[in-house]
């Protein structure tokens, strides 16, 4: 049962370079988020997606950018890293609708850290 | 603008001790709250309430939902050290990508 799965886990990132995180789920969500998770503080939504093809801008969205080509991944791209963005990183999945729980499926997180 | 308060920001108790978290909330288009413990690394689900005055309960933990005064309570009784972790309240938006806004947490210790 992988559920959703983040990497890298930990990155070190100078000013301006470029990366992505990494983010698959195999439980067939059509609903994918990315949060921000900065220290001592809730998470911020960046990014979310409810669908392949389909994705919107979160509370938090300037510096990143996602795609989702497909129902199980959902990657994040920071173009022009900056020190602000150092944080977890944390992919999620759901699957509301009238059934559902309102619960979301967490990655481990993903630690970056921009000097 | 979205906003989800919790209180307090961080708590050390002893084993056995009773806590009680608090979460306020302004939204729009409410849907439901929902509690989260996180330790080390991501949030593990505790509960989801949508309705005012019903109890949701799992052992030791309970909760509740007041969707007139805007907050919900996180209650934990004879607390063990594992129960140490963040507590996050959030809240979910019923619109497209049913959006759930944090709050900033609180942290619970618990000494032996």
């Amino acid at each position: 049962n992988a559920g959703v799965t983040q990497t890298p886990k930990f990155r070190i990132l100078k000013i301006g370079q470029s990366m992505t995180l990494q983010c698959t789920q195999d439980m067939n969500h059509n609903y994918m988020y990315w949060y921000r998770q900065d220290p001592g503080m809730g998470l911020k939504l960046i990014y979310y997606s409810v669908g392949a093809g389909i994705t919107d801008k979160g509370e938090v969205p300037n510096g990143y950018n996602v795609s989702r080509s497909t129902t199980e991944d959902f990657p994040l791209r920071l173009e022009l890293a900056a020190p602000s963005q150092t944080s977890v990183y944390f992919c999620a999945s759901g699957i509301p609708g009238l059934l559902h729980t309102g619960e979301l499926f967490f990655g481990e997180g993903s630690r970056l850290t921009v000097l | 603008e979205d906003k989800v308060v919790q209180s307090p920001l961080s708590l050390v108790v002893h084993e056995g001790d009773t806590v009680t978290l608090n979460c306020s909330y302004e939204v729009t288009n409410f849907r439901s709250l929902l509690w989260y413990k996180q330790e080390k690394k991501a949030p593990t689900f505790l509960f989801m309430l949508t309705s005012s005055g019903i109890e949701k309960k799992s052992g030791r933990l309970s909760s509740i939902l007041d969707k007139k005064e805007l907050f919900s309570i996180l209650n934990i009784t004879a607390t063990q050290t594992g129960d140490s972790a963040v507590y996050l309240c959030a809240v979910e938006r019923g619109n497209a990508g049913n959006m759930l806004t944090f709050g900033g947490g609180t942290r619970l210790m618990v000494k032996p």
